[in-house]
């Protein structure tokens, strides 16, 4: 039973554009989402996060958008860069302590 | 360092033996967590301390998956009998409670 799921594997866009990535959850008692990036032979890296009583948060280049009555959360990247490239993580908090992450969504920015 | 530390960072053992991963998180955070992402999967959560005690342990696979935090700092991943379908990367991470949940680089176990 997949209850954080990212149904896109890979995106790529420009340099310069906006990076779109999408995130579905199944359970209405996740407190909490964020969003982690990883680069390969690393761990994940918190990139941002919001409550489930918000429905956006915006940190420098990056802003989550919440949308709880589509359990739909996606993380939007503008201006996008090449360093962004990376593979993707969102994951959804379970009181008390417990991260469910989807499985990840690859994105290239191509220069 | 300021993050959180994991060791060994790449681990080969034989089947059935016992491999012990060791976390040490970041200074002042209560909780700690253990994760296992296996190649092309997200992070697959194992057992959650808050202080020195197990609060959830609902991820671990099965008995021979074993985790202790003593003092309420650092924590160690115990494997039994380790199985080649333990292969994966086990990646620990502490938080204070709040909404930010910081993870270290990872063990790579291989199982051969």
């Amino acid at each position: 039973d997949q209850q954080v799921k990212q149904n896109s594997p890979s995106l790529s866009v420009q340099e310069g554009r906006i990076s779109i990535l999408n995130c579905d959850y199944t359970n209405s008692m996740f407190d909490y989402f964020l969003w982690y990036k990883k680069y390969p032979a690393e761990g994940p890296t918190f990139l941002i996060s919001i409550s489930s009583i918000k429905d956006k948060n915006e940190d420098g280049r990056f802003t989550v958008f919440l949308n709880k009555s589509a359990k739909h959360l996606s993380l939007h990247i503008v201006p996008s860069q090449p360093g962004d490239s990376a593979v993707y993580f969102c994951a959804a908090h379970l009181p008390p302590g417990k991260l469910i992450f989807g499985q990840g969504t690859t994105l290239q920015v191509k220069p | 360092g300021a993050g959180v530390s994991q060791t060994p960072s790449n681990k080969v053992t034989e089947k059935g033996k016992y491999v012990e991963l060791r976390c040490d998180p970041i200074s002042g955070h209560t909780a700690l967590y253990w994760y296992r992402q296996s190649l092309g999967q997200g992070p697959e959560f194992l057992i959650y301390f808050q202080g020195t005690g197990a609060a959830d342990d609902s991820g671990l696979p099965n008995d021979r998956f074993f985790a202790v935090r003593p003092e309420g700092s650092v924590s160690t991943l115990k494997i039994q009998r380790t199985e080649r379908g333990d292969s994966a990367v086990y990646l620990c991470a502490s938080s204070l409670g709040g909404n930010t949940i910081y993870f270290g680089e990872g063990s790579w176990l291989t199982v051969v």
